[in-house]
C-alpha cells in the first residue's frame, strides 16, 4: 500500500470554479504536510504547507488537515487556466519527504 | 540565486554506460536528495543526504550511488545504465527543520537505449 494516496484524475473544472484535490496518507504519526504544483516538463513548487488541524489560506489556495481521517486537501478558489497542472500530496514519514502519485488538474475557459 | 542546479538537462545513454549527475545548491542546505519520476509513480527517493558527510538509501536506490562531496554538492551516479533507468531525476536541497519545504532542481531528463 502505497503511503500517500492521490486520485490521478484528471480534475477538469471550469474557469472561476472551486477545485478541490484530496490525499490521503497512512503515517499516522506524520507532522507536516505539503502540495506541490507542478507544470508540464517542469520541477515541483512548493505551494502551500500544514502542520495544524484545520485550514490555512494563502491568497486563492486553502489546505485542509484532518489527522484524526489522515486527510489532507487543497482548495483552489476562482480557478484559472493557469492553475492547470498537477498537484502533489506530500508528507514527512520517517525522515524523509514522501509523495503521492499527483493529480492533474484541468481549468477550462 | 540560482536555487538549486542540475546538470545535464537532458542525457541519452546506451546500456551499460555509466555517467554521474551533478547537483549543486547555494541556499546552504543541510539535507540533500535524488528522486526519480516515473508517469504513474510519483517522485520515488533515491538517494539522500541529510549532512554533510553522511548518505542513505531512499525507496529504490538499486543501480545508483551517490557522493556527498560538500555541503553544497550531491551527486548521482549509474555505474551500469538499463532501460529501467530511464526517467525524469530531481535533484532537491532542503533545512532540516520542521518546515521540511523542499527547493527542486529542474531536473535531467535520461533515456537508456
Amino acid at each position: 500500500q502505497k503511503e500517500v494516496e492521490q486520485n490521478s484524475g484528471p480534475l477538469s473544472v471550469p474557469e472561476g470554479a472551486i477545485a478541490s484535490l484530496n490525499c490521503t496518507y497512512s503515517d499516522r504519526v506524520s507532522q507536516s504536510f505539503f502540495w506541490y504544483r507542478q507544470y508540464s516538463g517542469k520541477s515541483p513548487e512548493l505551494i502551500m504547507s500544514i502542520y495544524s488541524n484545520g485550514d490555512k489560506e494563502d491568497g486563492r489556495f486553502t489546505a485542509q488537515l484532518n489527522k484524526a481521517s489522515q486527510y489532507v486537501s487543497l482548495l483552489i478558489r476562482d480557478s484559472q487556466p493557469s492553475d492547470s497542472a498537477t498537484y502533489l500530496c506530500a508528507v514527512i514519514s520517517g525522515n524523509m519527504l514522501t509523495f503521492g502519485g499527483g493529480t492533474r488538474l484541468m481549468v477550462k475557459p | 540565486n540560482a536555487g538549486v542546479t542540475q546538470t545535464p538537462k537532458f542525457q541519452v545513454l546506451k546500456t551499460g554506460q555509466s555517467m554521474t549527475l551533478q547537483c549543486a545548491q547555494d541556499m546552504n542546505h543541510n539535507s540533500m536528495y535524488w528522486y526519480r519520476q516515473d508517469p504513474g509513480m510519483g517522485l520515488r527517493l533515491i538517494y539522500y543526504s541529510a549532512s554533510e558527510g553522511t548518505t542513505d538509501k531512499g525507496e529504490v536506490p538499486n543501480g545508483y550511488n551517490v557522493s556527498r562531496l560538500n555541503k553544497r554538492e550531491f551527486s548521482l551516479r549509474l555505474e551500469s545504465a538499463a532501460p529501467s533507468q530511464t526517467s525524469v531525476y530531481f535533484c532537491a536541497s532542503s533545512d532540516v527543520g520542521r518546515s521540511y519545504g523542499y527547493t527542486f532542481g529542474s531536473g535531467t531528463r535520461l533515456t537508456v537505449v
